[in-house]
């Protein structure tokens, strides 16, 4: 059974740096083709992929906030960390973790979420 | 960047087809991967790979992609299919997901 679970800080303040864990079971991301996403909603709203890590160690980041984010992980806790500097209102939203499953060349999913976390900054 | 298109809502009564179309820019040579998200819960995964179902899935949920346009059909739609649909794809390494479409279920 995959579980995800997030967890972090309810509030941070303006220009903080935001450290969010998402901790897993159920899968290892060791295996090849596993790889875990952070995704946000700000209130009310769409859907924003922030970044993405695989098992081989590869990265990869929204174009308009590759400059806040860093993405790391920890396999022998299943645990993923992403962290994003200076902290804005704006980025106010529920933070959710995602295993992404490489399917076949070119294909990834995200086909399991964890529960959110949401987090406001003031 | 890449972006999608959808419609804000679309409604339709109980037991008939809705359909929600999203839309960029060659998309049909990209895969479409779609997920429904009820109030205050996560989304989960409905479509994969332009037109799979997960395991769990019901059949009447179903998928499409060519051209410009993917899109998501429900079919015999049920009151329990009322949520947020997004969809979403690869824009090379990047995930885009589409604003979301909210479906009324009246």
């Amino acid at each position: 059974q995959v579980t995800l679970r997030e967890s972090g800080p309810a509030v941070v303040k303006p220009a903080q740096t935001l450290t969010l864990t998402c901790t897993f079971s159920g899968f290892s991301l060791s295996t090849s083709g596993m790889c875990v996403s952070w995704i946000r909603q700000p209130p009310g709203k769409a859907l924003e992929w922030l970044a993405r890590i695989d098992w081989d160690d590869d990265k990869f980041y929204s174009t308009s906030l590759k400059t806040r984010l860093s993405i790391s992980k920890d396999t022998s806790k299943n645990q993923v960390v992403v962290t994003m500097t200076n902290m804005d209102p704006a980025d106010t939203a529920t933070y959710y973790c995602a295993r992404v499953l490489k399917a076949a060349v070119g294909v990834y999913y995200f086909d399991y979420w964890g529960q959110g976390t949401l987090v406001t900054v003031s | 960047s890449y972006e999608l298109t959808q419609p804000p809502s679309v409604s339709v009564s109980p037991g008939q087809t809705a359909s929600i179309t999203c839309s960029g820019d060659k998309l049909g040579d990209k895969y479409v991967y779609w997920y429904q998200q009820k109030p205050g819960q996560s989304p989960i995964l409905v479509i994969y790979e332009d037109n799979k179902r997960p395991s769990g899935i019901p059949e009447r949920f179903s998928g499409s992609n060519s051209g410009n346009t993917a899109a998501l059909t429900i079919s015999g739609t049920q009151a329990m299919d009322e949520a947020d649909y997004y969809c979403q794809t690869w824009d090379s390494t990047t995930a885009v997901f589409g604003p979301g479409t909210k479906v009324t279920v009246l």
